[in-house]
């Protein structure tokens, strides 16, 4: 069974930078039919899509978020991570790995447990 | 605010039959792409409940079902039951903003 563990700092500053994890087991990261995405949940709120990649490293971002976004992936230890530079109060939020296919739908089918981020000064 | 559109609550009595709306526009259900439906529990991250308008993952009941016309998407569940009680969260894609877009959930009381 697939499953999806996001790690990081809980707490980061204003201004800094939002580093997270996400290890896949129960499968591989370098499958050809699907991409590796992060969504995050702001308190109380909706779902946003931050972005995605693919394994050879190709990357999609949200246009609001793009000039703060890198999506990186590492094949070798089974994981892709997110990092959001500059970060303000608005970014605290609960970050969540996920997956969906590159072809027949475009839902995200798996779904880590979620990493509250707090930005905090 | 969110691209598309959801009703902020519904509400239904164990045993009818609720709807939950999800109105986008042109550049998204309305350009025919899919649409997807998660159900979402206090606490817990965000299931697959329905995915291209109206498929349903192995392991979800049959009284759950989706519908697209137009510019709007909706989710149905028949035979309410206590635990249906969550937030639900459509999305699709947006060509205008190339990017996947989400509705902002509605939260789904059993009375």
């Amino acid at each position: 069974q697939l499953q999806l563990q996001e790690s990081g700092s809980g707490l980061v500053k204003p201004s800094e930078t939002l580093s997270l994890t996400c290890t896949v087991s129960g499968g591989s990261i370098s499958s050809s039919s699907h991409y590796w995405g992060w969504i995050r949940q702001p308190p109380g709120k909706g779902l946003e899509w931050i972005g995605y990649i693919f394994y050879t490293g190709g990357t999609q971002y949200n246009a609001s978020l793009k000039t703060r976004v890198t999506i990186s992936v590492d094949t070798s230890k089974n994981q892709f991570s997110l990092k959001l530079a500059s970060v303000t109060a608005a970014d605290t939020a609960v970050y969540y790995c996920t997956r969906r296919r590159v072809t027949g739908s475009a839902s995200w089918d798996y779904w880590g447990q979620g990493s509250l981020v707090t930005v905090f000064s | 605010q969110s691209v598309l559109t959801q009703p902020p609550s519904v509400s239904g009595a164990p045993g009818q039959r609720i709807t939950i709306s999800c109105t986008g526009s042109s550049s998204n259900i309305g350009a025919n792409y899919d649409v997807h439906w998660y159900q979402q529990f206090p606490g817990t991250a965000p299931k697959l409940l329905i995915y291209n308008i109206n498929n349903r993952p192995s392991g979800v009941p049959d009284r759950f079902s989706g519908s697209k016309s137009g510019t709007s998407a909706s989710l149905a569940i028949t035979g309410l039951q206590a635990e249906d009680e969550a937030d639900y969260h459509c999305q699709s894609y947006d060509s205008s903003l190339s990017g996947v877009v989400f509705g902002g959930g509605t939260r789904l009381t059993v009375l």
